[in-house]
């Protein structure tokens, strides 16, 4: 039973194009987070969704527009990609009020902008 | 911007080796947490902190909460081969408990069976 599963695992695209990538999680949490790791490792919060409304959105570029249909997914797109989006994406999801903090990730998907 | 840093950066011991590696910040925060990154996964919480002062023990790892709220320290003892991987400390930026977290760079770790 996956608990956060985000599909692709793999994408390779050219500069330029439009692309999604998908998040769903089955452990009845209502909020749900995407990150990015660089190439050196550093994670880095970009959106965070509470019951399907947008909470968090960090400095990050319009052309990522994140869509939660309900609060099981969370879906990310990328319009126009860049060079500079060659990282890899997690989607992570908890329960707000947990006192334990637990955020649990999914696998995450490996983007690469050629 | 609130930054955490996370020494060392990497380490390559040998199995049975006990590790350390620290977190410390100019800032003063009200939890520490630690995270470990296995090669091609997600980070997965270890050790989660709440109090200054606190020593909490999971296994083989001991982590604590610095008395200032301004650090924390992971050890792990006896290291196997499975303890490779990438800890990330992190940290909760805000009082709310909406989950916004900020990770250290990550202390690589590789253990020589």
């Amino acid at each position: 039973d996956t608990a956060v599963s985000q599909t692709p695992k793999y994408l390779v695209t050219q500069m330029g194009n439009d692309k999604s990538i998908k998040c769903e999680q089955n452990l009845g949490h209502d909020t749900m987070y995407w990150y990015k790791q660089d190439s050196k490792k550093f994670l880095k919060i970009m959106f965070s969704y509470n019951n399907k409304e947008l909470i968090i959105n960090e400095t990050v570029p319009n052309r990522f527009s994140p869509k939660s249909p309900d609060k099981a997914h969370l879906n990310l797109h990328i319009n126009s990609l860049e060079l500079g989006d060659s990282a890899v994406y997690f989607c992570a999801s908890n329960r707000q009020g947990d006192p334990q903090e637990t955020q649990y990730f999914g696998p995450g998907t490996r983007l690469l902008v050629l | 911007g609130q930054q955490l840093n996370q020494s060392p950066q990497s380490m390559f011991i040998q199995e049975g080796e006990d590790v350390s590696m620290n977190c410390t910040s100019s800032s003063i925060f009200n939890t520490w947490l630690w995270y470990k990154q296995d090669p091609g996964e997600g980070p997965v919480l270890l050790i989660a902190l709440y109090k200054a002062g606190e020593l909490t023990s999971n296994g083989r790892l001991t982590a604590q909460f610095g008395i200032t709220r301004k650090d924390s320290f992971l050890n792990i003892s006896a290291s196997i081969p499975s303890d490779v991987g990438i800890y990330f400390c992190a940290t909760r930026r805000g009082s709310s408990n909406t989950g916004k977290l900020i990770f250290g760079q990550g202390t690589t770790l590789q253990v020589k069976p």
